[in-house]
């Protein structure tokens, strides 16, 4: 199985509203990054996050990471139809070179 | 500077057909990746790259997958005797070196296997 899995699986929401997404890996990290997709194409980077980090800002997201608990959270403050789009998590482990992706969360922004 | 960039960027081809896909890195990236992504799913890891180090092969599915690439520049991704399984967004991605460095994609090619 996957190492991340996100949930909700979808999320819908009115357009100015947070969005709230959430991330949960199974074995320690080194960092933690959150991508997203439109159309089903290339991912864009949205933000990183290190396992001796708690939280993080970029404009509007909020990232944080619970390494005890082992998961994280991806938060969309003041959402725009822009930010409709699938959101994937994804964790590196020490030692390893290649980052695990989660499932994803399918976000749509109701104008 | 440019983007990665991956071609094509649609194949349409018939069971049994061999197919080649191909990415182009940005430029002074020495790590490469390539992913699957099936219809409505995460990312599947196949394969990586970095600099001259024997590439890690441990996604690849089966031996009809390999992939090359070409010093810190150019990969082919071969899929070898397709099959209806293997309809897939193939994506690549490079970074500027491994490590955990965020990762750049390209726009994936949509392979379809009739």
């Amino acid at each position: 199985s996957q190492q991340g899995e996100e949930d909700p699986q979808a999320l819908s929401i009115q357009e100015g509203e947070n969005a709230t997404m959430n991330c949960s890996y199974k074995t320690s990290i080194n960092n933690l990054q959150w991508y997203r997709q439109n159309s089903g194409r290339g991912l864009v980077h949205l933000i990183l996050i290190r396992s001796n980090e708690r939280e993080k800002h970029s404009g509007r997201l909020r990232v944080t990471l619970d390494t005890s608990k082992k998961s994280s959270s991806l938060l969309i403050t003041a959402s725009r139809a822009a930010d409709t789009a699938s959101y994937f998590c994804a964790s590196l482990r020490f030692g390893n070179e290649k980052l695990t992706f989660g499932t994803g969360t399918r976000l749509t922004i109701i104008p | 500077g440019a983007g990665v960039s991956q071609s094509p960027s649609n194949k349409v081809t018939e069971k049994g057909k061999d197919v080649e896909l191909r990415c182009d890195p940005i430029s002074g990236h020495t790590a490469l990746y390539w992913y699957r992504q099936r219809l409505g799913q995460g990312l599947e890891f196949l394969i990586y790259f970095q600099g001259n180090s024997a590439p890690d092969k441990s996604g690849l599915p089966s031996d009809r997958f390999s992939a090359e690439r070409t010093g810190e520049s150019v990969s082919t991704l071969t899929i070898q005797r397709t099959q209806q399984e293997d309809s897939a967004v193939y994506l690549c991605a490079s970074s500027r070196w491994a490590s955990g460095n965020e990762q750049f994609f390209g726009p994936g090619t949509r392979l379809t296997v009739l």
